[in-house]
């Protein structure tokens, strides 16, 4: 199967920050996603981004499918955007989603 | 999007003890997938569920252990078998199949005391 890698583990910010998180494939994926965890457990989906760039709000992704990374911007960081942020893919002919092991964000007043 | 809703949202159960986790889709699906989140890690997939055929499990789960029904297309359950500390877990379900988009429930948060 696919591996999934995220960068960086861990990352603190003051709030206002502006910050990029970083995912990498091993190899082509069919349904890259981005989600956000929040303290209840509950995955919220943010971004469907098999290629290309996508905006909502202060968030963005961009997906360069033929190097096989993803990237996520979070913008005028606010508290409330703490949390694990992961992304996942399937592929290698697999149809579950691989997940990286995800970047925790903690943002301080 | 789809909506998926999974029951109980949390548990504490007695080690030895048998949990089964509802998963509703609020729409056919053909696939619907379990997967396990232990405490600080990613999430595992641990199996995943067609409707009318038997599950197809991932290295590292069995069967006896979880047991997994898809008796139609909006409904699937997972039972985690003979419960011990090391169960406890996030169990979350959900739907999607390459290339769309998946969607999860809520999750279920176990702790097996």
């Amino acid at each position: 199967g696919i591996q999934v890698e995220q960068s960086p583990p861990d990352l603190i910010l003051q709030e206002g920050a502006n910050s990029t998180l970083r995912c990498n494939f091993s190899d082509s994926v069919n349904n890259l996603q981005w989600f956000h965890q929040n303290p209840w457990g509950q995955l919220i989906n943010l971004f469907y981004i098999p290629s290309g760039t996508k905006q909502n709000g202060r968030l963005s992704a961009t997906t360069v499918a033929t190097e096989r990374y993803s990237l996520l911007y979070i913008s005028s960081s606010q508290t409330t955007d703490s949390g694990v942020y992961f992304c996942a893919g399937s592929g290698g002919g697999a149809d579950g989603l691989t997940f990286g092991k995800g970047t925790h964000l903690i943002i301080q007043p | 999007s789809a909506v998926i809703s999974q029951k109980p949202s949390r548990d504490i159960c007695q080690r030895g003890t048998s949990l089964t986790i509802q998963c509703q889709v609020d729409s056919q699906v053909t696939m619907m997938f379990w997967y396990r989140q232990q405490p600080g890690q990613s999430l595992t997939l641990i199996a995943t569920a067609n409707q009318g055929s038997e599950a197809t499990y991932e290295s590292g789960f069995v069967i006896d252990k979880f047991p997994i029904s898809r008796p139609n297309l909006t409904f699937s359950t997972l039972t985690v078998s003979n419960m011990s500390p090391e169960d406890s877990s996030i169990y979350l379900c959900s739907q999607g199949t390459s290339p769309t988009e998946a969607f999860f429930g809520q999750g279920t948060r176990l702790t097996v005391v």
